[in-house]
């Protein structure tokens, strides 16, 4: 059964800074890996979609990569900003299932302070 | 931009009560999921839903759940008779395409929040 773990579950960092979070699975047979941003009572907001055969995608200042058979990922955020302060989810869709659900981690919640 | 919206926001019902969560995912997307989130718990996947029927769905969501899409819009999550520990919020998604053949995109609504007492 996949498992998703996010560490650290809580960043607080200085606005301006360039900050790492990282996501495991356990099962590195997976067909993409999604990053969402989670704001507090809000929906998901989709950052970021890396498919199984790619290494990385990057959105402005977000930069994720992708090391299947380690069974890792890594949100790359440059130039922090107070703006970018939420959880941060990581999500994969396995290969053993006819409609590939997400299996979400349990998030890394980010304050950045002004 | 498109966006995957829910309906209602927020609903308050008491235990044993019948509740329907509506969602109008994305137009032209063709695979429909509704996914739940205790309070301080992980998003959990609950079923997925593509030509009229369901494709997948998880242990969670047993004979008290039930979808329907019945029109050519709306995506519909029913729990028959709730539960205290249905309190969640419950996210519905769309993607154009499914994840085991293109590698698809998943858009989330801004959720429905379920309060059970």
């Amino acid at each position: 059964k996949q498992e998703v773990t996010q560490i650290p579950a809580a960043l607080s960092v200085p606005e301006g800074e360039n900050l790492v979070l990282n996501c495991s699975f356990t099962d590195s047979a997976i067909y993409n890996l999604q990053w969402f941003r989670q704001d507090p009572g809000k929906g998901l907001t989709s950052l970021l979609l890396i498919q199984s055969s790619q290494r990385e995608q990057t959105s402005g200042r977000l930069n994720a990569s992708l090391d299947k058979s380690s069974g890792r990922s890594t949100l790359y955020i440059a130039a922090s900003q107070p703006g970018d302060s939420a959880t941060y989810l990581c999500a994969v869709s396995s290969d053993n299932s006819g409609n590939t659900p997400l299996v979400f981690g349990k998030g890394t919640r980010l304050s950045v302070i002004a | 931009e498109p966006e995957v919206t829910q309906t209602p926001s927020h609903q308050v019902t008491q235990m044993g009560q019948e509740v329907i969560l509506r969602c109008v995912p994305i137009s032209n997307h063709l695979y429909f999921y509704w996914y739940r989130q205790i309070l301080g718990q992980k998003v959990e996947f609950l079923v997925s839903f593509y030509n009229n029927e369901i494709s997948e769905k998880s242990e969670i969501f047993d004979d008290q759940f039930s979808v329907e899409r019945p029109d050519g819009s709306n995506f519909t999550l029913k729990i028959r008779s709730t539960k205290l520990e249905d309190s969640a919020m419950y996210f519905c998604a769309s993607s154009e395409f499914p994840g085991q053949l293109l590698a698809g995109e998943l858009f989330f609504g801004e959720g429905s929040r379920l309060t059970v007492l």
